[in-house]
């Protein structure tokens, strides 16, 4: 299994601002994935982060938007830029273990004014 | 592309009833399907994991089951209790090589009333 710390749970952040998500994994692993859950909608992949190399983003997602860092195996971050109210969501980490079984933080709920 | 389809999206029964909850998947070439738990504030809790070769997999008082060839799964609840109440999403991997990452249906949220 894994245990992920995802920090900061909660935010309000004025718009215009940047926040960034931190993901903790008490284990080494090769991937991370960012999703983001926009309100009574269902979990969407941002990007897919490895160590030592780019993200890899999903289709509406920019790097400009939200850059990501993977400084090594136990840790990402996530920053979302320039934020609007469109980007009020809950942006979940998520890792794989050595079965293949997904865990995921806590997430963070971002509300933006 | 894959879409993940479920319903109903909300749920109310009384405690005690079984219930099923239904997903669909578009591309029935999937390599499992899993089904996820979410509370509020406590991020997402796998349930159980149906790899493609199986057809169903039990635990406790819950039981999946996958139909790859018509691209459906249902998750079984039985004698349902309050502590039940969430949101439940079923999920497929993405096709493409490499990548691991989550096809996610819109959820079931249930509500089982004491």
């Amino acid at each position: 299994s894994a245990v992920i710390s995802q920090k900061p749970s909660r935010d309000i952040c004025q718009r215009g601002t940047s926040l960034t998500i931190q993901c903790q994994v008490d284990s080494q692993v090769t991937m991370m994935f960012w999703y983001r859950q926009q309100p009574g909608q269902s979990l969407t992949l941002i990007a897919t982060a490895n160590q030592g190399s780019e993200a890899t983003y999903e289709s509406g997602f920019v790097i400009d938007k939200f850059p990501i860092s993977r400084p090594n195996l136990t840790f990402s971050t996530l920053t979302v830029s320039n934020m609007s109210p469109e980007d009020s969501s809950i942006y979940l980490c998520s890792v794989e273990d050595s079965g293949q079984v997904p865990f995921f933080g806590q997430g963070t709920r971002l509300t933006v004014v | 592309k894959q879409e993940v389809t479920q319903i109903p999206a909300a749920l109310s029964v009384p405690e005690g009833e079984n219930l099923v909850l239904n997903c669909s998947f578009t591309d029935s070439a999937i390599y499992n399907l899993q089904w996820f738990r979410q509370d509020p504030g406590k991020g997402l809790t796998s349930l159980l994991l149906i790899q493609s070769s199986q057809r169903e997999q039990t635990s406790g008082r819950l039981n999946a089951s996958l139909d790859k060839s018509s691209g459906r799964s249902t998750l079984y609840i039985a004698a349902s209790q309050p502590g039940d109440s969430a949101t439940y999403l079923c999920a497929v991997p993405l096709m493409d090589t490499g990548r691991r990452a989550l096809t996610f249906g819109s959820g079931t949220r249930l509500q089982v009333q004491p």
